[in-house]
């Protein structure tokens, strides 16, 4: 069953402006993590964030956790054309420390 | 390799034909995973192996998919007697061991399977 769902589906953003994305889960977990795909391909692991973390930052990314509302958030800063890519966020399929269940996805494009 | 290579990257089989693809994970990972991806979809579990302990199997989809892993290293899946609605993009990932699942994962490129 679906664990994330990422919101919005889709966002279009000019360069240099911030871009969200929301993830909201329903079960319990130990940690989420965030991850980009380009051209449907292999996925890259962005950042993990543990269930005890309330924010983490990596270069220009900010992740944010809210384990009593069971949501997360992804910010960009300073978005670049290169950052167009799907993001999903996934987490740790209910009952099991390992099986990483994953979104839809947020397909990003930032404009030049 | 430094990261996990799948190949082939990409395979047209007609119907009813079996197929393999296989990966090949990053050194020292014991914990590898297979996903599917259809087309503006999400990921789909299909099968996880961690070390020598039974595979879990609890995503595949039919019987005619079937996966394993040599010597803890390389892995192989296997469909057999293919349907178009397994195209999809197969793709395989490996981390370290499981500890809380608090590890992220490594992807490969992925195998594009089309069916016609």
């Amino acid at each position: 069953s679906q664990q994330g769902e990422e919101d919005p589906q889709a966002l279009s953003i000019q360069e240099g402006e911030n871009a969200t994305m929301n993830c909201s889960y329903k079960t319990s977990i130990n940690n989420l993590q965030w991850y980009r795909q380009n051209s449907g391909r292999g996925l890259v692991h962005l950042i993990l964030i543990r269930s005890n973390e309330r924010e983490k930052h990596s270069g220009r990314l900010r992740v944010t956790l809210d384990t009593s509302k069971k949501s997360s958030s992804l910010l960009i800063t300073a978005s670049r054309a290169a950052d167009t890519a799907s993001y999903f966020c996934a987490t740790p399929q209910g009952g099991s420390n390992y099986k990483l269940t994953f979104g839809k996805g947020t397909l990003l494009t930032v404009n030049p | 390799g430094a990261g996990v290579s799948q190949s082939p990257s990409n395979k047209v089989t007609e119907k009813g034909k079996d197929v393999e693809l296989r990966c090949d994970p990053i050194s020292g990972h014991t914990a590898l995973y297979w996903y599917r991806q259809s087309l503006g979809q999400g990921l789909e579990f299909l099968i996880y192996f961690q070390g020598n302990s039974a595979p879990d199997k609890s995503g595949l989809p039919s019987d005619r998919f079937s996966a394993e892993r040599t010597g803890g290293s390389v892995s192989t899946l296997t469909i057999q007697r293919t349907q178009q609605e397994d195209s999809a993009v197969y793709l395989c990932a490996s981390s370290l061991a499981r500890d809380r699942g608090n590890y992220g994962y490594t992807f490969g490129s992925g195998t594009r399977l089309t069916v016609v």
